[in-house]
């Protein structure tokens, strides 16, 4: 049981690549989230999925794209990286979308826009 | 923004309690109180988490007030291992799915 895993644990990426994070995982789970963190900050919700074929956007989903073509799988995309999304990106997940739910989170992705 | 108030940062010695408070006068009848920990270059991990009573866990003990606008993390005696950002969360249902919203947390250091 891997619980939630990401690929890859590192990137770097010049300004106006492209790129996927994966997120994949093993306990199936229906909701799958992305946060990203910045330095000193706590995570932020970028977009989130309640189930299979579903995305919403979160607090900052500006710059992102999503997707959840399978139920153990969430992607989430950047088409045109930028400087300002340099940033530890965190996948996690819970069973369902209640108040006293838990997240589980994976190891994270640490990108570098160039 | 984050609806929880915790201290920037606390220190303890090695093998006591450590008390971490946190304040949410804002909660709603509805809200969980959760908490996480945050070890260096990790991801989150959940820690415990509560509606009105007190919770007790292998990890560490949530005494939530009678109002509920304020809560404790409790960890009976603290070891190396706990150094971590501890975060204080309102689990609230919105929009079809609950959100977790992250404050900068309590970094917490223990002191050999």
């Amino acid at each position: 049981n891997a619980g939630v895993t990401q690929t890859p644990k590192f990137r770097v990426l010049k300004t106006g690549q492209s790129m996927t994070l994966l997120c994949a995982q093993d306990m199936n789970h229906e909701y799958m989230y992305w946060y990203r963190q910045d330095p000193g900050m706590g995570l932020r919700l970028i977009h989130y999925s309640v189930g299979e074929g579903t995305t919403a956007k979160g607090e900052v989903p500006d710059g992102y794209n999503v997707s959840r073509l399978k139920k153990q799988n969430f992607l989430l995309g950047l088409e045109s990286a930028a400087p300002s999304q340099t940033s530890v990106y965190f996948c996690a997940s819970s069973y369902f979308g209640r108040g006293g739910d838990t997240q589980y989170f994976g190891p994270g992705t640490r990108l570098t826009v160039l | 923004d984050a609806k929880t108030t915790q201290p920037n940062s606390m220190e303890s010695n090695e093998e006591e309690p450590v008390h971490l408070p946190c304040n949410h006068s804002t909660i709603s009848g509805t809200d969980y109180i959760h908490w996480y920990r945050q070890l260096p270059s990790q991801g989150p991990e959940y820690v415990i988490h509560g509606l009105t009573s007190n919770v007790n866990n292998r990890m560490a003990s949530l005494a939530i007030a009678e109002d509920r606008k304020s809560s404790t993390l409790i960890l009976h005696r603290a070891t190396l291992r706990d150094a971590a950002v501890y975060y204080c969360i309102l689990g609230q249902s919105g929009a079809g799915s609950y959100q977790l919203t992250f404050g900068k947390g309590t970094k917490l250091s223990v002191i050999p």
